[in-house]
């Protein structure tokens, strides 16, 4: 998996756009680009992904330069419930009869104040 | 729904005695993860498997085995716990498909 790097924390006010960057230079050709939400004590869980170009769905939309070497998590008007850490993945994880050995980094903690 | 199942929430283990983590996955998955979860350093995967019997290395192995007898049982094992292994684990399951579901985790202290 390529080497993934994003700011270690972010604040925001209620009702705004968030925009959270994530570096991965040594993207490969077959990686597609992860992003997972995690809550305190809770496991993380699957927000969002994409290979190029634009992804929406009702959570977020990730934006893909064209070089691909870094991506952006852009949560619309965020809540007091989105605080939590998300996690930016670079890697191929399909099951293509390999194995996939899926590592996160550390995360950026969002923190959304009233 | 996939439902990855972590057989304990909280657990007190005494320094040198022999730990058991269960994970347990209904969806019939093929990849199977550990990761251990501490403050400041993010997720950080201990072993993983891709199938029945067969395991690999994470980035921090060392005190830690794994076993996988059944496709949807993977277990993490600390063969002499340590004060140093008082993290909180995090079990993950992922098929053919792109997204890895994990359990609610286990918090072990080991004093």
């Amino acid at each position: 998996l390529a080497k993934t790097t994003q700011p270690i924390s972010m604040d925001s006010y209620e009702g705004q756009e968030v925009n959270i960057t994530c570096s991965h230079n040594n993207i490969a050709t077959n990686d597609y680009i992860t992003w997972y939400q995690q809550f305190p004590s809770q496991g993380p869980r699957f927000i969002i992904q994409g290979y190029k170009t634009k992804v929406t769905n009702e959570v977020a939309s990730l934006f893909i330069p064209a070089d691909r070497k870094s991506s952006t998590l852009s949560l619309p008007r965020v809540s007091l419930s989105d605080t939590a850490v998300y996690y930016c993945l670079v890697g191929d994880m399909r099951n293509s009869g390999g194995y996939q050995k899926v590592t996160f980094g550390t995360g950026t903690k969002l923190q959304v104040i009233p | 729904d996939v439902k990855v199942t972590q057989s304990s929430r909280y657990l007190v283990k005494r320094t040198g005695e022999k730990v058991f983590l269960e994970c347990v996955q209904d969806m019939d998955h093929e990849n199977m993860f550990w990761y251990r979860q501490d403050p400041g350093l993010g997720l950080r995967l201990i072993y993983f498997s891709y199938d029945v019997k067969m395991k690999e290395k994470g980035d921090i192995p060392e005190g830690y085995s794994v076993s996988r007898e059944k496709k949807e049982r993977f277990s993490l094992i600390l063969e002499s716990a340590s004060t140093n292994q008082t993290s909180m684990y995090l079990c993950a399951s992922m098929g053919s498909g792109t997204e890895a579901f994990f359990g609610q985790g286990t918090r072990l202290t080991v004093v």
